[in-house]
């Protein structure tokens, strides 16, 4: 059974810092991942999606990566503002379900 | 602003009373998908709908009823809720199932508490 698992679970920084969060996944069997971020009591926004057979994807001062073979991916945020405070959550797709998630980053950019 | 609508945005509902969520999209996107959201964790998936047809049922409590009408609405029909059914109900969409360049597209959710 695919789990996904998000390090770490909290983060807080100043603002202007670079940031990196992780995402591993233990079946390597996917279709693509998403990163996502979720504000409180709202809705999920799609950020980035990496293909299987991509290495990265990049918007604007987000970078993300995926090495499949050892079931990694890590998002990016160059720059870090306040308005990126927010929960950061990444999610597999893979054949017979639909989005399997992690918990999330929580990340707190203070100004 | 978001590409796919639910309503409706907050719901409080008695454990004996019939409800339904809606969720609409015009995107011409042909999976869609219920997920539940508990307080501080991530989405769980409910149901998939591809091409009006249920793909997949995460084993849901038959008090959770989904109902897929056209290839745009998909309803979400509630009886004799419990208390611990209070969440935020995500509805999301793609262009299809299982495809690896398709992202999901995610509604605000309709947040829903059981009296």
């Amino acid at each position: 059974k695919q789990e996904v698992t998000q390090i770490p679970a909290a983060l807080s920084v100043p603002e202007g810092e670079n940031l990196v969060l992780n995402c591993s996944f233990t079946d390597s069997a996917i279709y693509n991942l998403q990163w996502f971020r979720q504000d409180p009591g709202k809705g999920l926004t799609s950020l980035l999606l990496i293909q299987s057979s991509q290495r990265e994807q990049t918007s604007g001062r987000l970078n993300a990566s995926l090495d499949k073979s050892s079931g990694r991916s890590t998002l990016y945020i160059a720059a870090s503002q306040p308005g990126d405070s927010a929960t950061y959550l990444c999610a597999v797709n893979q054949a017979g379900t639909a989005l399997i998630f992690g918990k999330g980053t929580t990340l707190s950019v203070s100004s | 602003d978001t590409e796919v609508t639910q309503t409706p945005k907050h719901l409080v509902m008695g454990m004996t009373n019939k409800k339904s969520l809606k969720c609409e999209q015009h995107m011409g996107h042909r999976a869609m998908y219920w997920y539940k959201q508990k307080a501080k964790k991530p989405p769980e998936l409910m149901f998939v709908y591809s091409y009006e047809k249920l793909s997949i049922n995460e084993s849901v409590p038959s008090r959770f009823s989904p109902e897929c009408p056209n290839s745009s609405l998909l309803n979400l029909h509630l009886h004799a809720l419990q208390p611990e059914d209070s969440a935020l109900y995500l509805c999301a969409s793609s262009q299809e199932l299982g495809v690896g360049n398709q992202p999901q597209h995610f509604g605000d959710g309709t947040r829903l508490s059981i009296l």
